[in-house]
C-alpha cells in the first residue's frame, strides 16, 4: 500500500464548476500537507500548504486537511481552462521545504 | 533571481551508457533535493544533499545512481549503465534552510530516454 493515495482521474468537469481533488495517507507522522500543480511537461508548482488539520483558503483555492480521517483536499472554484493540469499532493513530517512524499497526481481537465 | 535550473532538459542515452543530470539551484538556496517521475506516476524521493554533503539518500537505488552538490558548480544526479526502466522525469527542487515555513522551489526536470 502507497504512503499517499490520490486518484488518477481523469477528472472532467465544465468551465465554471467547482472542482474537488483529494488525497488519504497512512502515515500520521505528517504533519505539513501541500498541494502542487504541474502542466504537462513542467515543473510541479506549489499552489498552497497547511500546517496539521484545519482550513485554508487563497483566492480561488481552499485546502482543507482532517488528520483524524487522513484525509486532505483541495477545492477550486470557478474553475477555468488554464486550471487544467495534473494537482499533486504532497506532504512531510517536517517544513515544506524538506523531504515530501507525492501522491500520483490527479489530472484535472476543465472544458470551455 | 533565476529558478532552478535543470540541464540538460532532454537527454537520450544507450543503454550501458552514463547519464549525468546537472541541477543548479536558486542563488542563496543551500538544500539540493532530487526526485524521479515515472509515467503517470507522482514523483518519488530520491536523495537529499546540501553543499558537500549527502544528508539522506535513502530513495537512491543502491547500485549505479549517485549523486554530489560540490561546494563549487550544480548538483550532479550521475546514473551509470543506464537501463531502459531508468527513463524518466528527474526532477530538483531547492530551498534556502530546511525550516518550518520555507518551500522548496522545483526546477523544470531532465527527462531522459534511455533506448
Amino acid at each position: 500500500q502507497k504512503e499517499v493515495e490520490q486518484d488518477p482521474g481523469p477528472l472532467s468537469v465544465p468551465e465554471g464548476a467547482i472542482v474537488s481533488l483529494n488525497c488519504t495517507y497512512s502515515n500520521s507522522a505528517f504533519q505539513y500537507f501541500m498541494w502542487y500543480r504541474q502542466y504537462s511537461r513542467k515543473g510541479p508548482e506549489l499552489l498552497m500548504y497547511t500546517y496539521s488539520s484545519g482550513n485554508k483558503e487563497d483566492g480561488r483555492f481552499t485546502a482543507q486537511v482532517d488528520k483524524s480521517s487522513k484525509y486532505i483536499s483541495l477545492f477550486i472554484r470557478d474553475s477555468q481552462p488554464s486550471d487544467s493540469a495534473t494537482y499533486l499532493c504532497a506532504m512531510t513530517p517536517s517544513g515544506p521545504g524538506n523531504k515530501l512524499t507525492f501522491g500520483g497526481g490527479t489530472r484535472v481537465l476543465v472544458k470551455p | 533571481n533565476a529558478g532552478v535550473m535543470q540541464n540538460p532538459r532532454h537527454l537520450v542515452r544507450r543503454r550501458g551508457q552514463e547519464a549525468r543530470l546537472r541541477c543548479s539551484p536558486m542563488k542563496g538556496h543551500s538544500h539540493v533535493y532530487w526526485y524521479r517521475q515515472l509515467p503517470e506516476e507522482g514523483l518519488k524521493f530520491m536523495v537529499y544533499l546540501q553543499k558537500e554533503n549527502i544528508i539522506d539518500e535513502s530513495g537512491m537505488p543502491k547500485e549505479r545512481f549517485s549523486a554530489e552538490f560540490p561546494k563549487e558548480g550544480p548538483s550532479i544526479l550521475r546514473i551509470q549503465q543506464v537501463v531502459r526502466g531508468d527513463s524518466a522525469a528527474y526532477f530538483c527542487a531547492s530551498s534556502p534552510e530546511a525550516q518550518m515555513n520555507t518551500e522548496a522551489f522545483f526546477g523544470q526536470g531532465t527527462r531522459l530516454t534511455v533506448v
